[in-house]
């Protein structure tokens, strides 16, 4: 497609809920990035896939984050057991190489967990 | 750890005059510099970027500004209008190993007609 779409753009879910987060990244683009942003804040990075190379996972915040990349281009972010403090917007942004350059960000998912 | 901050929160300018939104890096290896702008309900697009070989670099209406010394950088918006209203992330990476980009707080603007 023409941008990076994100579904769905809000998701509200109860507590102890699981939760899936979808992102299509732009075609052909060979890096993909989750970042969540909480209110007033900056961007906290969370998960990089990079073509076929094992994904760098060090900004998971707990073992109940986790994701993955299907065919090198959809990717999912799955939340399991939700908790109030991970509401937040859940932006995922790809990239035609490493270093950030053409970064293209989806609007985001935003997710209130209650 | 690596960190990326700004200085001021909020910044609010008249219309026509210029922004210049500040920011303050802790990686000296940092040698790539982006500058993206966030309007509500939407994702970061970016603006501009700026190599750490370079002190200086123009878009439209835009300029970054690089101090490696102090470890500086700024964004200059020339004619401020309405629409740059949002809020200003700097971002760093470094290229010698992997490439994650760090994004500070960000900055809001708000421009007074």
């Amino acid at each position: 497609g023409a941008g990076v779409s994100q579904s769905p753009s809000n998701k509200v879910t109860e507590k102890g809920k699981d939760v899936e987060l979808r992102c299509d990244p732009i075609s052909g683009h060979t890096a993909l990035y989750w970042y969540r942003q909480s209110l007033g804040q900056g961007l906290e990075f969370l998960i990089y896939f990079q073509g076929n190379s094992a994904p760098d996972k060090s900004g998971l915040p707990s073992d109940r984050f986790s994701a993955e990349r299907t065919g090198g281009s959809v990717s999912t972010l799955t939340i399991q057991r939700t908790q109030q403090e991970d509401s937040a917007v859940y932006l995922c942004a790809s990239s035609p190489m490493f270093r950030g350059e053409g970064y293209t960000f989806g609007s985001g998912t935003r997710l209130t967990v209650v | 750890g690596e960190s990326v901050g700004l200085h001021l929160p909020t910044l609010s300018v008249q219309e026509g005059d210029n922004s210049i939104i500040n920011c303050a890096y802790s990686n000296s290896a940092s040698d790539y510099f982006i500058w993206y702008k966030q309007e509500s309900g939407k994702g970061p697009q970016f603006i501009i970027d700026i190599r750490s070989n370079m002190d200086k670099r123009q878009g439209q209406r835009v300029t970054v500004l690089l101090n490696k010394t102090v470890k500086h950088l700024s964004l200059q918006i020339a004619a401020t209008q309405p629409g740059d209203s949002a809020v200003y992330f700097c971002a760093e990476s470094y290229s010698g190993g992997y490439q994650k980009v760090t994004f500070g707080t960000g900055t809001k603007l708000q421009v007074i007609p």
